[in-house]
């Protein structure tokens, strides 16, 4: 079965810094990787996802994600946070097993200080 | 936003009484899922649907059961609430099935069982 961990529940990082969150996935098949964005008391919204092709995946609201196979690894990352990204985020992958369910990480809260 | 539509947003109820949640989609997309929402737990699936009246069990299922009669909507039953099920409910869904499709989720229900 696919897995996914998130290292760090919680991220505190300074206004104007770089964030980076951290995902690293299970799977015995090429995976598709997804994160996502939730906002205090609101559902969940897709920042990026990783299909084929490019490994540097372009999301929303300047965020972006490398994935490394060799690492297994597919990191947010941010180079200037802004006050605005304070939320939780979440790394997800798709069930390889054709039943196309998605399989979330913990959660990293990130903190935005001023 | 994708038109997924949870109700009720808010529930309390007691201990051993039956609670229904329903999860309404104007997009005619196939997958459906019920997830739970816990600290420390993040996402984790409560049962998914493929179709009308084909839905398969995910990793936390003892406890609910749902039905899909129609393909806009998908219904999650807790048979007989107990307060491990306190928590926040999402309903979501997705298009294909294909492995690197998002899924789009709903705004969430929380359920409180006293």
């Amino acid at each position: 079965a696919q897995s996914v961990t998130q290292l760090g529940s919680h991220v505190s990082v300074s206004e104007g810094a770089l964030v980076l969150l951290r995902c690293n996935y299970s799977s015995s098949v090429p995976p598709y990787l997804f994160w996502y964005v939730q906002y205090p008391n609101q559902g969940l919204q897709l920042l990026l996802k990783y299909t084929t092709g490019a490994t540097l995946v372009k999301g929303i609201n300047g965020f972006e994600a490398e994935f490394k196979k060799s690492e297994t690894s597919f990191h947010l990352t941010k180079p200037s946070a802004h006050m605005s990204d304070a939320a939780e985020y979440f790394c997800a992958v798709t069930d390889s097993s054709g039943t196309y369910k998605y399989i979330f990480g913990t959660g990293t809260r990130l903190k935005v200080l001023a | 936003d994708a038109g997924i539509t949870q109700s009720p947003r808010h529930k309390v109820t007691e201990t051993g009484t039956p609670v229904t949640l329903r999860c309404h989609q104007t997009e005619n997309h196939r997958y459906m899922y019920w997830y739970r929402q816990d600290p420390g737990h993040g996402l984790r699936l409560i049962h998914y649907s493929y179709g009308v009246k084909d839905t398969d069990k995910g990793e936390v299922s003892d406890g609910y059961s749902v039905s899909r009669s129609k393909t806009e909507d998908f219904l999650l039953t807790l048979e007989s609430a107990t307060s491990s099920q306190t928590s926040v409910y999402f309903c979501a869904i997705s298009d294909t099935g294909t492995a690197n499709t998002e899924a789009f989720f709903g705004q969430g229900t929380r359920l409180t069982v006293v």
